[in-house]
């Protein structure tokens, strides 16, 4: 199965810096994710991404988060003044058909 | 929300042996899908097997097989044969065929493969 890329593989950045995670590149794919797992915790859902919308969104995807597809290929996640709880591991995937979704290698985040 | 429910935190197979790994999941739903993925050190998870809730027949995926039984809410990953590589975080996950469109995942199952 093609994967879903991701960059940059791993991030350093300044508490209150923004930051800009992409998937790269896809097409033709409609259905997307972006899902976090904070350094030995569960994967957590943030938000859902369908034909250009956000689909669904959780409680941790808070205005401080935005998504979107600029050039209709690359999907961004933006966090826009990272705190030092944002550090994890950040997931991108695409979800095939109805059921099973594929995930990226992962960007992880170090916010210092 | 759904919750999946994986209850053993760690795990230790010998190579070649038989392991199980527990999941259990609430849902009022009748339509659903579960999954298994692999997560190794890398951090990168891996989709390892599939299974559709109206299905009745066990999903087996080579040395990979699941124990479905829908009444109970439960649904175990069996990894036959283990093998070194198969030393993994697993992850069992949840998803709505009808209503929105996340994966609800478990906190995961740390198996160690013993040479």
């Amino acid at each position: 199965e093609p994967e879903v890329t991701q960059t940059p593989s791993h991030q350093v950045t300044q508490m209150g810096q923004e930051v800009i995670l992409r998937c790269v590149p896809i097409s033709n794919h409609l259905y997307f994710y972006w899902y976090r797992q904070i350094l030995g915790q569960k994967v957590e859902f943030l938000v859902s991404f369908y034909n250009n919308e956000i689909s669904e969104k959780s409680e941790i995807f808070d205005d401080q988060f935005s998504v979107e597809r600029p050039d209709g290929s690359n999907f961004t996640l933006k966090i826009r003044s990272t705190k030092l709880e944002d550090s994890a591991m950040y997931f991108c995937a695409r979800r095939v058909g109805s059921t099973e979704a594929f995930f990226g290698q992962g960007t992880r985040l170090t916010v210092v | 929300a759904q919750t999946v429910t994986q209850s053993q935190p760690e795990m230790s197979v010998q190579e070649a042996e038989t392991v199980t790994l527990s999941c259990t999941y609430d849902t009022s739903e009748s339509d659903y899908y579960l999954f298994w993925y692999k997560q190794p050190p890398s951090r990168q998870m891996i989709l390892v097997i599939r299974q559709e809730a109206y299905k009745q027949q066990n999903a087996t995926e080579n040395r990979f097989s699941v124990n479905f039984q829908k009444a109970a809410k439960s649904f175990s990953l069996k990894i036959s044969d283990s093998q070194l590589g198969d030393a993994a975080m697993y992850f069992c996950a949840y998803r709505s065929a009808n209503t929105g469109n996340q994966f609800y995942f478990g906190t995961g199952t740390s198996l160690t493969v013993i040479p």
